[in-house]
C-alpha cells in the first residue's frame, strides 16, 4: 500500500527566505505525486503535480518540486517566500494507472514571519 | 466553468442531531470524494462515489453515509452527531478514470456540534 510522510509538521521562516517542505512516499509501483495548499478556512488548491517526464516540476505562485525516485521523495521548494504563502501544505500520492484514490500526508504548516 | 460547490458553508448542530451536507462536482466529473478535516488531524478519507456507487469507504462508523445522484452531485449524511464530528468537511471531484491525475476541491462545510 502507498503512504506519504511529511517530515515537518510546522516550518517557520522569515519573509524572502528560501523554504523547503519535505515529502517522502512509499510505493512498490509507479506513482503520481501532488502538492496542495490550503489557506485558512478554505479548501485545497493544487500547487503542482508530477505525472511523468521531467523530474523538476514548476507550479503556481513560484513553487517547484523535484521528484527523486531513488530517495522516494518529492520535496517542495520556493526560493523566496512571502507573507501570503502562510498556509497548510499537503503532499499526496496515487498509483499510476488503474482506478486509485489519492493518499494525503498529514500536512505541513508554513508560517512566514516579517 | 464553475468549480466544486458545497453547501452550506457553515452550520451549527446539537449533539444527537442529524446533518446533511451537499456537493456539486465540476461538470463532467463523475467521481466525488468526501474528507473530514478535524482540528490538527489532517485529511481523513470518508467516502468515494462514482457513477452512483460507493467505491471506497474510510475508517468511519456507519452513522456516516452518503449517496450520489444521477447528475453526479452527492450528499453526506451524519446521524447521531457527536462533539468530535466538529470539523471541516471537504468534497472533491475528478474524472473517474483520471482520479489519479488529481482532484478539485470545494471550499468545504464547517460543522460545529455543540
Amino acid at each position: 500500500a502507498q503512504s506519504v510522510t511529511q517530515l515537518d509538521s510546522q516550518v517557520p521562516v522569515f519573509e524572502e527566505a528560501p523554504v523547503e517542505l519535505r515529502c517522502n512516499y512509499s510505493s512498490s509501483v509507479s506513482v503520481y505525486l501532488f502538492w496542495y495548499v490550503q489557506y485558512p478556512n478554505q479548501g485545497l488548491q493544487l500547487l503542482l503535480k508530477y505525472l511523468s517526464g521531467s523530474t523538476l516540476v514548476k507550479g503556481i505562485n513560484g513553487f517547484e518540486a523535484e521528484f527523486n525516485k531513488s530517495q522516494t521523495s518529492f520535496h517542495l521548494r520556493k526560493p523566496s517566500v512571502h507573507i501570503s504563502d502562510t498556509a497548510e501544505y499537503f503532499c499526496a500520492v496515487s498509483v499510476s494507472g488503474g482506478y486509485n484514490k489519492l493518499i494525503f500526508g498529514a500536512g505541513t504548516r508554513l508560517a512566514v514571519h516579517p | 466553468e464553475a468549480g466544486v460547490t458545497q453547501s452550506p458553508t457553515h452550520l451549527i448542530k446539537t449533539r444527537g442531531q442529524q446533518v446533511t451536507l451537499r456537493c456539486s462536482p465540476i461538470s463532467g466529473h463523475t467521481s466525488v470524494y468526501w474528507y473530514q478535516q478535524a482540528l490538527g488531524l489532517g485529511l481523513q478519507f470518508l467516502l468515494w462515489y462514482d457513477e452512483g456507487e460507493e467505491r471506497n469507504r474510510g475508517n468511519f462508523p456507519p452513522r456516516f453515509s452518503g449517496r450520489q445522484f444521477p447528475n453526479y452531485s452527492s450528499e453526506l449524511n451524519v446521524n447521531a452527531l457527536e462533539l468530535e464530528d466538529s470539523a471541516l468537511y471537504l468534497c472533491a471531484s475528478s474524472f473517474a478514470r483520471l482520479a489519479n491525475y488529481g482532484y478539485t476541491f470545494g471550499s468545504g462545510t464547517r460543522l460545529t456540534v455543540v
